[in-house]
């Protein structure tokens, strides 16, 4: 059973682009998490979505950050017009959904570590 | 969601057992207490998490007392490959959004 997957796993970007992050969640998890992990520090969370659902996205910044997690294909982060402090890694994690309403233990990726310039 | 607090950092040597103990005074009854560890450029792997008193795996322990106001994992006969970030957590697993929150964790240093 592969786990996480994340990519790319180091995006470069300037001043103003837009970096899209990609996470597959484990096979048969449905719930899906991001956190930003700046260096030295522990990881601070995001956003939580379910298919098509946000959840949760009380740890994102207002402006320039959005999350999706389609009916297919990956969940998607996306900061559009960079700045030099979105520079961190960024991390992707899954969960199986339980019975009862229960979340699960969270499975992490490899991280995305973005650069901006 | 309850706070954690847990030393900086722990030297210790191969071959040794290593206790690393997490305070949450402030945790809830639905709580469960689980623990990560992170090595450099990777993402933080679940180690074990448990509610009350003690649980085992294959990798470590986990022991909770009676108030559960503390808990304490331990890593027995630690190798060099058990260097890393080690993170205590707490949160309820009944909530809608299990949002993990992470301290800074405890660097552990092991020596040859």
């Amino acid at each position: 059973n592969a786990g996480v997957m994340q990519n790319p796993r180091h995006l470069v970007r300037r001043r103003g682009q837009e970096a899209r992050l990609r996470c597959s969640p484990m096979k048969g998890h449905s719930h899906v998490y991001w956190y930003r992990q700046l260096p030295e520090e522990g990881l601070k969370f995001m956003v939580y979505l379910q298919k098509e659902n946000i959840i949760d996205e009380s740890g994102m910044p207002k402006e320039r950050f959005s999350a999706e997690f389609p009916k297919e294909g990956p969940s998607i982060l996306r900061i559009q017009q960079v700045v030099r402090g979105d520079s961190a890694a960024y991390f992707c994690a899954s969960s199986p959904d339980l019975a009862g309403g229960r979340t699960d233990t969270q499975y992490f990726g490899p991280g995305t570590r973005l650069t901006v310039l | 969601l309850a706070k954690t607090t847990q030393p900086i950092s722990m030297d210790s040597y191969e071959g040794q057992e290593v206790n690393i103990t997490c305070s949450h005074n402030n945790i809830a009854t639905n709580d469960y207490i689980t623990w990560y560890q992170q090595f450099p450029s990777q993402g933080p792997r679940f180690i074990i998490q448990g509610y009350k008193t003690k649980v085992t795996n294959e990798v470590a322990s986990l022991f909770i007392p009676a108030d559960r106001k503390s808990s304490t994992l331990s890593l027995p006969r630690v190798s060099l490959s058990d260097t890393a970030v080690y993170y205590c957590l707490v949160g309820s697993l009944m909530d809608s959004s299990y949002k993990l929150i992470f301290g800074s964790g405890t660097r552990l240093l092991v020596r040859p």
